[in-house]
């Protein structure tokens, strides 16, 4: 079964810093997606980025990019310039292609995400 | 509304009593989704559907919970006799393709007391 872990169950940032937070998954598929999903204190869900694996270039949303090491199955989101706002619970996900129809996400536990003014 | 849409938003439910839990997804989604979010957790599948048709139940966790989405668009997520270990955030998103991003509800918080 598929897994992701992330490993830092809490980050914090100073304003207008950059902040790396990390991902590691474990697949035998070797076609899949992985997504960084924001989760505000009101609970809704938010996309942040996503990277499709047969893809080698790494992903950007604005201050958001990926580093994306499929050999090493490391999913690492780095936010630049960090805001205010940024300040969430980050959660990394993966879904596979050939999970039997499913197209279920998988998440990782984790990470608070704290911005200090 | 443009949004995946969750009712109730807050759910109080003495153990033992039946819930139901619905969602409104985004209009023209074909995949439907529900998650369970512990406390300080991260989500956890529980069902899919592809319009009316249930593909993938795999996480539920006993045959207390059941889901349906009988016309392809609404769908209602039930737990029958709750118990404690049922108290938590229920999220339903939506897609429109396949490994497409989903959009999720605000969710529903159940308390089991």
């Amino acid at each position: 079964a598929q897994t992701v872990t992330q490993s830092q169950p809490e980050m914090s940032v100073q304003e207008a810093e950059t902040v790396t937070l990390s991902c590691t998954y474990d697949t035998s598929e070797s076609d899949y997606y992985l997504f960084w999903y924001k989760q505000p204190p009101s609970r809704q869900m938010i996309l942040v980025i996503r990277q499709e694996a047969y893809k080698q270039q790494n992903a950007t949303e604005n201050r958001f990019s990926v580093n994306f090491q499929k050999a090493a199955k490391s999913f690492s989101l780095k936010i630049s310039d960090s805001q205010l706002g940024d300040a969430a619970m980050y959660f990394c996900a993966y879904t596979g292609l050939l999970q039997g129809g499913s197209e279920k996400l998988v998440f990782g536990k984790g990470t608070k995400l704290t911005v200090n003014p | 509304g443009a949004g995946v849409s969750q009712s109730p938003r807050y759910k109080v439910a003495k153990r033992g009593q039946d819930v139901a839990l619905r969602c409104d997804p985004i209009s023209g989604h074909v995949s439907l989704f529900w998650y369970q979010q512990a406390l300080g957790q991260g989500p956890e599948f529980l069902t899919y559907f592809q319009n009316e048709a249930q593909l993938d139940k795999s996480g539920l966790p006993s045959d207390r919970f059941f889901a349906e989405r009988p016309e392809g668009s609404v769908s209602t997520l039930k737990i029958q006799r709750t118990q404690q270990e049922d108290s938590a955030v229920y999220l339903c998103a939506s897609s429109y393709r396949t490994a497409y991003e989903q959009y999720f509800g605000p969710g529903t918080r159940l308390t089991v007391t």
